[in-house]
């Protein structure tokens, strides 16, 4: 498909664990988002990539919340140690280039339970 | 400190009326404001945006108003239609000094139910 993919779509992860998780942009995305939304709230920004640089980390809550996007495309956000307060909808968005504020075209997320 | 506002959080209409959701925002350095629809189990989806120096910009049935003095946007939908209904989020974009990109703040969304 042409649209951002998310995988997996839900996760359940028991509290100490760490877990991984995808997004495959559109291809030629530039710009890359990731944000965490909780439920009743909208997304929060957590972290973007230009290409392969991670540009703005500094909506990671904590020192446990690592991403990467090592080749410019896929990208990985990587929780370790998850807690309750984690429990969220994780959704990447990318958009084609990153100057002017262009339409982010958003995945479908991923819903991560930590019980 | 919520920085965009979504006072509603939800909103009943009858078909083929207006449907009308409001934002307010109070960061004034908001230079850009997106709509984005998103139905359950997926993604939000582009819908409507305006720039800070205009006051409205129409697509189809879907209309924003941006009303700079008051803070204050909203997305007009005429008519409704069952389909229309979603859950709809007003996001303000700025670009601050320290980071490499548009920031967004989302609000925190109205579900609009359009009644048949």
């Amino acid at each position: 498909g042409a649209g951002v993919s998310q995988s997996p779509r839900y996760k359940v992860a028991k509290r100490g664990q760490d877990v991984a998780l995808r997004c495959d942009p559109i291809s030629g995305h530039v710009s890359l988002f990731w944000y965490q939304q909780a439920l009743g709230q909208g997304p929060e920004f957590l972290t973007y990539f230009q290409n392969e640089a991670q540009l703005d980390k500094s909506g990671l809550p904590s020192d446990r919340f690592f991403a990467e996007r090592p080749e410019g495309s896929v990208s990985t956000l990587k929780i370790q140690r998850t807690q309750q307060e984690d429990s969220a909808v994780y959704l990447c968005a990318s958009s084609v280039a990153s100057g002017r504020a262009f339409e982010q075209y958003f995945g479908p997320g991923t819903r991560l339970t930590v019980t | 400190d919520q920085q965009v506002k979504q006072n509603s959080p939800s909103l009943s209409v009858q078909e083929g009326r207006i449907s009308i959701l409001n934002c307010d925002y109070t960061n004034s350095m908001f230079d850009y404001f997106l709509w984005y629809k998103k139905y359950p189990a997926e993604g939000p989806t582009f819908l409507i945006s305006i720039s800070s120096i205009k006051d409205k910009n129409e697509d189809g049935r879907f209309t924003v108003f941006l009303n700079k003095s008051a803070k204050h946007l909203s997305l007009h939908i005429v008519p409704s239609q069952p389909g229309d209904s979603a859950v709809y989020f007003c996001a303000a974009s700025f670009h601050p000094l320290t980071s490499g990109t548009y920031k967004y703040i989302f609000g925190t969304g109205t579900r609009l139910k359009v009644l048949a």
